[in-house]
């Protein structure tokens, strides 16, 4: 089972749609998680951590659920300039240190 | 604003040059990392380093080796080119202790 799992999409969705994109992670160890965007050939960018408590930040809204292992990103009122690919990010413990192991992504397609 | 530079956007080599790439950030970041991203496989971690001179093999660092003489500076050494290191090259900076990182523009390397 890879470490961190998206659905590579496209979810394809009109303006004004509310989208949402899930992540599971497969270490139960895991501490941070993040979502990134990144729009075709270009550089991957910080959209957002994701908190325990959840947290939103505009028309974006992202939650963890520790006891099913995943994070989701919820994108309200969607706008053409959303569609990217949204990469989930997981901070894997493993023994004396950690790193960030990158999910494959989620293609949004904003459509007219 | 961070800024993370990359030597090149694009490179053509040929089958066993030896190939540098060069990363630098302006940010007294000591985290930097040196990824690689393939359609379908994501971003994999090549190598990573948390302080000059120091540096730790990520997940796929066969064929790979790196050097940080300065802080601000980490350079990808492919020792002999192959065709399968064909490949989007991206390098991040992050600071120590924290879990964000900031992506250079990427170097699309083709091998011959």
């Amino acid at each position: 089972r890879k470490e961190v799992e998206q659905d590579p999409g496209p979810f394809n969705v009109p303006e004004g749609a509310t989208v949402a994109f899930n992540c599971t992670y497969s270490n139960s160890a895991s501490q941070s998680f993040f979502w990134y965007r990144q729009d075709c050939r270009k550089e991957p960018k910080l959209l957002m951590s994701v908190y325990s408590s959840g947290n939103e930040d505009g028309r974006f809204t992202a939650q963890l659920n520790r006891a099913s292992q995943y994070i989701s990103l919820l994108i309200r009122d969607s706008k053409l300039s959303d569609s990217a690919t949204y990469l989930c990010v997981v901070n894997v413990g493993r023994g004396g240190y950690q790193k960030v192991t990158f999910g494959t992504g989620t293609k949004l397609q904003v459509i007219p | 604003d961070v800024k993370v530079t990359q030597s090149s956007r694009y490179l053509v080599k040929r089958t066993g040059e030896k190939v540098f790439l060069e990363c630098v950030q302006d940010m007294d970041h000591e985290n930097m990392f040196w990824y690689r991203q393939d359609p379908g496989l994501g971003l994999r971690l090549i190598y990573f380093s948390y302080d000059v001179k120091m540096k730790e093999k990520g997940d796929i660092p066969e064929g790979y080796s790196v050097s940080r003489e300065k802080k601000e500076r980490f350079s990808l050494i492919l020792e002999s080119a192959s065709t399968n290191q064909t490949s989007m090259y991206l390098c991040a900076s992050g600071r120590g202790g924290e879990w964000t990182q900031y992506f250079g523009p990427g170097t699309r390397l083709l091998v011959l």
